[in-house]
Parts: structure tokens; sequence; C-alpha cells
């Protein structure tokens, strides 16, 4: 299967940890996107990437968090000193770009579930 | 800025009778719209989008949806409901010229057997 990666799918931290979330998208895919979904929520936007360049970053993207994609393939997403409040679900897609990318849906991978006790 | 409204929390409906769920949006431009199926503890399945064209787009397992453009409106809708439809269903839309989806709330269709 050659669809969007996740890793770990469930993360279970204490309050003040650090948290790194790992992220594959579909290999021909440049443009990479992060969302988090809460309970009873839709998908709110993060930030995304074009190949290795963040082009758009969310105000609910606070400073604790940061997001790289060094190479342009893989991406990362850490959260510093974790809250109660960021339990959620982070939610990685890849789209590719161009014409083909503007009518392309984004490809979902499965989330990981983050738990902050 | 852009949003979706899906007015309806739940849906119920019983098997083999057609489903309707509910979506509006509000953006500036022309917008590309798109409909999303989540089961539990899973990431979102692509159903189906409106880019240009025919009002009516057909997508993924007999589901389609209709475009209104003048009541902002992207409802979708299957003539003949399954139990295993039963999920959360989100609606997006992203104005063109923009590289973000923006999602409504998501609404829970139940289909009884």
């Amino acid at each position: 299967d050659t669809g969007v990666s996740q890793d770990p799918r469930h993360k279970i931290t204490k309050r003040g940890q650090n948290v790194t979330f790992r992220c594959d998208p579909i290999s021909e895919h440049n443009r990479l996107y992060w969302y988090r979904q809460t309970l009873g929520q839709g998908p709110e936007f993060l930030t995304y990437f074009q190949n290795e360049a963040q082009l758009e970053k969310s105000r609910l993207l606070s400073d604790r968090f940061s997001a790289e994609r060094p190479k342009g393939s893989f991406s990362t997403l850490e959260i510093q000193r974790t809250e109660q409040g960021d339990s959620a679900m982070y939610l990685c897609a890849s789209s590719p770009q161009g014409a083909a990318g503007a009518n392309s849906p984004l490809h979902f991978g499965n989330g990981t579930r983050l738990t902050v006790t | 800025a852009q949003s979706v409204a899906q007015p309806e929390d739940q849906v119920n409906v019983a098997e083999g009778n057609p489903l309707t769920v509910k979506c509006t949006y509000s953006v500036s431009g022309n917008p590309y719209l798109f409909w999303y199926v989540q089961y539990p503890n899973r990431g979102l399945q692509f159903l189906l989008k409106y880019i240009t064209g025919d009002n009516l787009v057909k997508g993924s397992y007999g589901f389609e949806a209709e475009f209104n453009k003048s009541q902002t409106s992207f409802h979708l809708k299957k003539p003949s409901a399954l139990v295993s439809d039963s999920a959360l269903y989100f609606c997006a839309v992203r104005p063109s010229g923009y590289s973000t989806l923006t999602f409504g709330k998501g609404t829970m269709l139940l289909v009884s057997p």
C-alpha cells in the first residue's frame, strides 16, 4: 500500500513532556499537510509544506509546535511541553502540486492519537 | 475567510431509504468542494469533489452531491442507504487559488437495519 503513513498510531504522554510524530506522504506528492482533530470537530489546518518549504502556518500552531520536512519527503511534527489541551488526533495528508494538485483531494493518513495525562 | 456549515450533528435513516447530509459554505471566489467519510479511529477517505462543470457529481460507494451556487450548498446524497454507510461525514471547501481545505464539524450518519 502506498498511502500516507503515520507513526505512531497512539501516543500517551505526561503533561510537560515533548512528543514527535512522523508522516510519510504518498511518494509522488510534494505537498504535505498537518491537521488536528478534536472530538466532535472537523479537522483544523495546522501547516503545510511544498517540498521542504513550509508555506503556511495556522495561528493554531503555537510556538510549542514545530514541523519540519527536511528533504521534502517525510515530515515530523513536534510538540514541546505538552498540555492536556493538546490531546487530539493529528492527521497528515498529501497531494500533488500544480494543475493536478489544484483539483486533487487530500489523501489522509490514519492519524496519531495523542493523549496528554 | 472561508467556512463550512453542517447544520445536523446526526442524521438517522433506515436501510434502503434515500439519505441527504447537508452542507453550506461561505467563500470568496469560486469554491472547490469535497466530501470525506471517516470511520472510527481512521483518517478521512475522499468520496467526491466539485471543481467545475455539472452541478451533480458522482463519487465512491454510490454517493453523489449537488452543487447549488445560489444557495451556496453542496448536499451529499445517496438513493438507497446501507448499514455500512454509518460513519462520520465531512464537507470541506477550498477557494480556487488556495491550497488548504476548511472542514465542517461533521455529521454522523446512522443507518438502521
